[in-house]
C-alpha cells in the first residue's frame, strides 16, 4: 500500500545553516506530494507542494523536487532562521487509492540562534 | 474563500465526562471532512472522515464517535473520556478527497484528560 517515510529527528540547527529533511514514498499510482509545516501549538499549514514529477515546489524560501526516480520528496532550505523552527510533515494522495492521504510521522526542527 | 473553524482551543476534562468539539467549514459545499489526533511527540492518526451528511467512517475503534449533522459541521464526541484520549485534535476538509490540493487544518484543540 502507499506510505510515507520521513527521516526521524528532532533536527538542530544553528541559525542560517542548511536544512534537508528527507522524505520517500511508496505508491501505486502517481501521487500528488505535499510538506505541511506545524508551528507549536497551532494545526498544520500546507507548506508547498508538487503534482508531477520532476515538479519543484517552493514557498518561504522552502523548496522540494518530485524525483519519480528515487520517490522520494526532500525539503531544503538555505538558511534556516528561528522562526522556522516547527515540526514538518511529508504527505501523499493517490487518485488510485481513493485520493487519501497519507502523513509522514513528522520531524522536528529546532533552530538556535 | 473558504474558512475552518475549530473550537474550543484547549479544553480540560476530568476521566469519565463527555466530550463535544466541533468543527466548521465556511465558503464551500460538500466538502470531505476528517478528524485526526495527534499525541505528544507522535504524527497524526485518522480517527474519522466523512463524505456527506450523515456519512461517517470510523478508521480507529474506540470510544470516540463523530457525527455530521449539517453539511459543513463535523463533530467529535465521547460519553466517557478515558485518560488516553488526551492529545491534539486537527479537524480538515478537503474537495473531493486529498487530490492535488490537501488538506486545510482547523487550528486544533488541545485536549487534556486528568
Amino acid at each position: 500500500g502507499d506510505s510515507v517515510t520521513q527521516m526521524e529527528g528532532p533536527v538542530t540547527l544553528s541559525e542560517e545553516a542548511f536544512l534537508t529533511i528527507n522524505c520517500t514514498y511508496t505508491a501505486t499510482g502517481y501521487p500528488s506530494l505535499f510538506w505541511y509545516v506545524q508551528y507549536p501549538g497551532e494545526g498544520l499549514q500546507l507548506l508547498l507542494k508538487a503534482t508531477k514529477a520532476d515538479d519543484k515546489g517552493s514557498n518561504k524560501g522552502f523548496e522540494a523536487t518530485y524525483r519519480k526516480e528515487t520517490t522520494s520528496f526532500h525539503l531544503e532550505k538555505g538558511s534556516v532562521q528561528v522562526s522556522d523552527s516547527a515540526v514538518y510533515f511529508c504527505a501523499l494522495s493517490d487518485l488510485n487509492t481513493g485520493n487519501q492521504f497519507y502523513f509522514g510521522t513528522g520531524t522536528s526542527l529546532t533552530v538556535i540562534p | 474563500s473558504q474558512t475552518i473553524h475549530q473550537w474550543p482551543a484547549t479544553l480540560v476534562q476530568p476521566v469519565g465526562s463527555p466530550l463535544s468539539l466541533e468543527c466548521t467549514v465556511e465558503g464551500t459545499s460538500n466538502p470531505n471532512l476528517y478528524w485526526y489526533r495527534q499525541a505528544a511527540g507522535r504524527g497524526l492518526q485518522l480517527l474519522f472522515y466523512s463524505v456527506g451528511i450523515g456519512q461517517i467512517s470510523s478508521e480507529v475503534p474506540q470510544n470516540l464517535s463523530a457525527s455530521r449533522p449539517q453539511d459543513r459541521q463535523f463533530i467529535l464526541s465521547s460519553k466517557k473520556l478515558l485518560l488516553s484520549d488526551s492529545g491534539f485534535y486537527l479537524c480538515a476538509w478537503s474537495r473531493g478527497g486529498a487530490g492535488q490540493n490537501g488538506y486545510t487544518f482547523g487550528s486544533g484543540t488541545r485536549l487534556t484528560v486528568v
